[in-house]
């Protein structure tokens, strides 16, 4: 299984909810990763678990909340989000952090649209 | 430094043709270099990837050159198909985590 799978594909939300990105891989990759993109814009990088512990936050504001519960899965918590949140979420997997085994494979996506 | 300068920023060509996206980056500790290929809706997928130690690595119909002396790497397609019509990202690392990624090629093949 070479795949990163992510659900749900479209997910609309008011800014008040409380939703959840999943992701999930079967490569027995102990890094992953969250991204987001905006159209026409590359992928930015928001977090990074490495053997589930929480290796990087980039700056990202508190209404998100990344959890691994283990090394397959990771999860993208939502609270309180704004409109220009929304966008593409990606999440991606690499066999470890770095190194020469850091190629990273990305997931489809969530599409996120925030009302 | 940490830039990756990516060109151009659409491409039309036609099928058959050659389509040549170029990257240039500044930081000389840089030591991984791959292309990623986007469809509309879906995740960046690894097309092809290159360490500075080859000039030139082949996967298919996709080909990395790499200059290290003019810091510069391209893609070429050959054979180019309308299933190629993507958006092309190239990126650098240094052998970690953190890509720097270029702007993004959205490259159309004309049938």
């Amino acid at each position: 299984d070479t795949e990163v799978t992510q659900t749900p594909k479209h997910l609309v939300m008011g800014m008040t909810n409380k939703k959840s990105l999943k992701c999930e891989q079967h490569m027995g990759h102990r890094a992953m990763y969250w991204y987001k993109q905006k159209a026409k814009k590359p992928p930015e990088l928001m977090f990074v678990y490495s053997y589930e512990k929480l290796s990087i936050n980039e700056s990202v504001p508190s209404r998100f909340s990344p959890e691994c519960p283990n090394s397959s899965l990771l999860n993208l918590h939502l609270h309180a989000l704004q409109p220009e949140d929304s966008a593409l979420y990606l999440c991606a997997s690499s066999q470890v952090l770095s190194g020469i085994s850091n190629e990273q494979f990305f997931g489809p996506g969530t599409r996120l649209t925030v009302l | 430094q940490q830039q990756v300068k990516q060109s151009p920023q659409s491409l039309i060509v036609q099928k058959g043709g050659i389509p040549i996206i170029n990257c240039a980056y500044e930081n000389t500790a840089f030591d991984y270099f791959p292309w990623y290929q986007q469809f509309p809706g879906k995740g960046p997928a690894l097309l092809i990837a290159i360490r500075p130690d080859v000039s030139e690595k082949k996967e298919g119909r996709f080909t990395i050159s790499f200059n290290k002396s003019a810091k510069q790497f391209s893609l070429h397609i050959m054979d180019s198909q309308p299933g190629d019509s993507a958006t092309y990202f190239c990126a650098a690392s240094k052998d970690n985590y953190q890509l720097i990624w270029g702007a993004g090629t959205k490259l159309i093949i004309k049938p």
